[in-house]
């Protein structure tokens, strides 16, 4: 089976614009969760999709957002880009949610100027 | 506050030799414990995944033990090799759903020819 896919891998913005990045799951996975990872943070969850249903959410802004697709694709939007939302963002996938066991993609480097 | 600690912070060893990661926890109620590691440019992938009944997981030359009473796990990589240079990042689950995952900040590992 392919692997988690993400694009784009690398993004350069600007301050105030958005910008939609794309993940693609594990063939038959309907969970898909979304992290920022920066230097000094580490990992934070932003949110999880299960079945085109947000399920769970964690402590970012609402310029977070995001959606899920019949086909359990996954795309993420940051509205009003701030300096600080320079990170890696990855997403995971897993078949259970929950408590199972979740495969990471590559992550999309943004970098916002 | 659910907190997770993991130290050294960075750490070089010589390759074939071994090195034990620590991760201290403070998160309450437990559920399970991964270990997960991470190339540069690249997302988290799985090592062990444990929950509270269990003391001792291996994958390979990793080995994850896990004393539920003090809070504390290990990874102990065994003779070392270049490919074993990465990020671990130690995470524990307070219960179902992802939005419960604590991350640590990981352990950073050189391994020197």
């Amino acid at each position: 089976k392919a692997g988690v896919t993400q694009t784009p891998r690398y993004l350069i913005k600007t301050r105030g614009q958005q910008v939609t990045l794309s993940c693609s799951p594990i063939s038959g996975h309907r969970s898909v969760s979304w992290y920022q990872q920066t230097p000094g943070q580490g990992l934070q969850f932003l949110f999880e999709y299960f079945s085109e249903t947000q399920r769970n959410k964690g402590n970012f802004p609402g310029r977070f957002s995001g959606r899920q697709f019949s086909n359990s694709r996954s795309e993420m939007n940051v509205s009003t880009l701030e300096l600080g939302d320079s990170a890696l963002y990855l997403c995971a996938s897993s078949d259970t949610g929950g408590v199972g066991e979740q495969f990471f993609g590559p992550g999309t480097r943004l970098t916002v100027l | 506050k659910n907190q997770v600690e993991q130290s050294p912070q960075s750490l070089i060893i010589l390759e074939g030799k071994n090195c034990t990661l620590q991760c201290n926890y403070t998160v309450s109620p437990f559920s399970n414990l991964r270990w997960y590691k991470q190339d540069t440019g690249r997302g988290p992938v799985s090592l062990t995944i444990m929950t509270f009944s269990e003391n001792t997981k291996s994958n390979g030359r990793y080995t994850a033990t896990l004393d539920a009473d003090t809070k504390q796990s290990s990874l102990h990589i065994t003779a070392s090799q270049l490919s074993d240079s990465a990020s671990y990042i130690c995470v524990v689950s307070l219960g179902t759903g992802f939005q419960k995952l604590v991350f640590g900040t990981g352990t950073r590992l050189l391994v020197s020819p």
